[in-house]
């Protein structure tokens, strides 16, 4: 299956910049989506086709693309954006994947 | 508002069926493509299967092909999925996601299943 890579964790302190990468060989043809994920929750979309933000998700959450790379940037972070993070694309063939998760803590 | 609410997850033996439902409301379910993920305890997400607006076209991850079948009755606003020859490794809660070529904003809060003797 089409393997969509993350890193595992990344930490921040309130109001610093969080980037979460995910790299994946489709990607420079793909759109990426990313999902957040807190606690005993289900997962809500945060960016989709790269770089567009759902109504109702903060604008301090934006997202890019470039080559085999993805990046969710949330910019001021705060404690409540605490969460697994995911990407999700598809492969050359059209076959979906999600990456492995980043954990997000804002500490 | 959308609303997507799973049913259907139980314990159940390796190698057993079990047929999972979505009833979906808030919105235009026959406009829209749907989508199964599934969480194992602990772990990330893996996407499961996906369905049509109209049913026309289904996929499904490798390694649920074969054994498990998407399908929906837009009379209804519902959607299933049929799981057969089930596994420990299909462990999971089970969420269904609104949708088109990606699962989009609107999930469940998904169902248990537990595939274990």
């Amino acid at each position: 299956s089409y393997e969509l890579t993350q890193p595992p964790s990344v930490s921040v302190s309130p109001g610093q910049t969080a980037r979460i990468t995910c790299s994946g060989d489709a990607l420079p043809k793909k759109y990426a989506y990313w999902y957040q994920q807190k606690s005993g929750q289900a997962p809500v979309l945060v960016i989709y086709e790269d770089s567009k933000r759902p109504s109702g998700i903060p604008e301090r959450f934006s997202g890019s693309s470039s080559g085999t790379m993805a990046t969710l940037t949330i910019s001021g972070a705060q404690v409540e954006d605490e969460a697994d993070y995911y990407c999700y694309s598809t492969d050359s063939s059209g076959n979906p994947s999600f990456g492995g998760g980043t954990k997000l803590t804002v500490l | 508002e959308v609303q997507l609410v799973e049913s259907g997850g139980v314990v159940v033996q390796p190698g057993g069926s079990l047929r999972l439902s979505c009833a979906a409301s808030g919105f235009t379910f026959d406009d829209y493509a749907m989508h199964w993920v599934r969480q194992a305890p602990g772990k990330g997400l893996e996407w499961v299967s996906l369905i049509s607006w109209d049913g026309g076209s289904t996929y499904y991850a490798d390694s649920v092909k074969g054994r498990f079948t998407i399908s929906r009755d837009n009379s209804k606003n519902s959607l299933y999925l049929q799981m057969n020859s089930l596994r420990a490794e299909d462990t999971a809660l089970y969420y269904c996601a609104k949708g088109s070529d990606f699962p989009g904003s609107g999930w469940g809060q998904g169902t248990l299943v537990t595939v274990s003797s």
